[in-house]
């Protein structure tokens, strides 16, 4: 199995901190990547983990526990720019070669 | 860098023509390519994966004979939805990598709406 399972839908206020959980199935399993998407544009690259712990960077972190199958995308100070969809992401190793599978996506609301 | 550029951003089409959708690495080679396929408040879905010089991949559902793909050199894959119908109306990406590794590199899009 290959899917991924995201909170459809997080509210939080400007300069609060929100976090966005991701769990997995474990079959074939190498590494999760998180991803930033706004309406109409083109999805961005936020954070890689491959191994367990958190990797931080400026304001947003990331967490794996691969014992756990759980990931989470751990967004500080929030800004209204923030408000967009967020993407987990594995990576798929395959007889073709490697490839990206998103997560359902959890629709971020920042409010004042 | 890592620029990948995609285009046309909007297409409008009327129901069974073919339209023809160019992604390029600007900066980078990239020996793989995908194509994934969003609708509306949904997840990117992956569509195929190209490798230059070679067939693409299709994901299991995807129709091969609709969704045509080439990519033809290490910097341009090629998707073509040929005879068009409404519900293949969606937002199309491409993304290449230029490693085995994340990130992968998005164009901007191509939203397809099919009359």
């Amino acid at each position: 199995g290959q899917s991924l399972e995201q909170p459809s839908e997080v509210t939080a206020v400007e300069g609060a901190i929100v976090q966005i959980n991701c769990t997995y199935q474990t079959s074939g399993f190498y590494g999760l990547s998180w991803y930033q998407q706004h309406d109409g544009g083109a999805p961005t690259f936020l954070s890689y983990n491959a191994l367990d712990g958190l990797e931080e960077t400026g304001r947003f972190s990331s967490f794996l526990s691969r014992s756990d199958s759980y990931g989470y995308l751990l967004l500080q100070e929030l800004q209204m720019k923030d408000s967009a969809s967020y993407f987990c992401a594995r990576r798929v190793v395959t007889g073709g070669g490697n490839k990206l599978t998103f997560g359902t996506g959890t629709q971020l609301k920042v409010e004042l | 860098g890592a620029v990948v550029s995609q285009h046309p951003s909007r297409v409008i089409c009327k129901s069974g023509t073919s339209v023809k959708i160019e992604c390029r690495s600007l900066d980078f080679q990239a020996t793989t390519m995908f194509w994934y396929r969003q609708f509306p408040k949904q997840s990117l879905m992956l569509m195929a994966t190209s490798n230059e010089g070679s067939k693409a991949t299709y994901e299991q559902g995807v129709e091969k004979d609709k969704f045509l793909i080439n990519h033809a050199s290490l910097t341009l894959s090629t998707l073509t939805v040929t005879s068009a119908h409404p519900e293949d109306s969606s937002f199309y990406i491409c993304s290449a990598r230029s490693g085995g590794l994340p990130p992968l590199h998005f164009g901007n899009g191509t939203r397809l709406t099919v009359t």
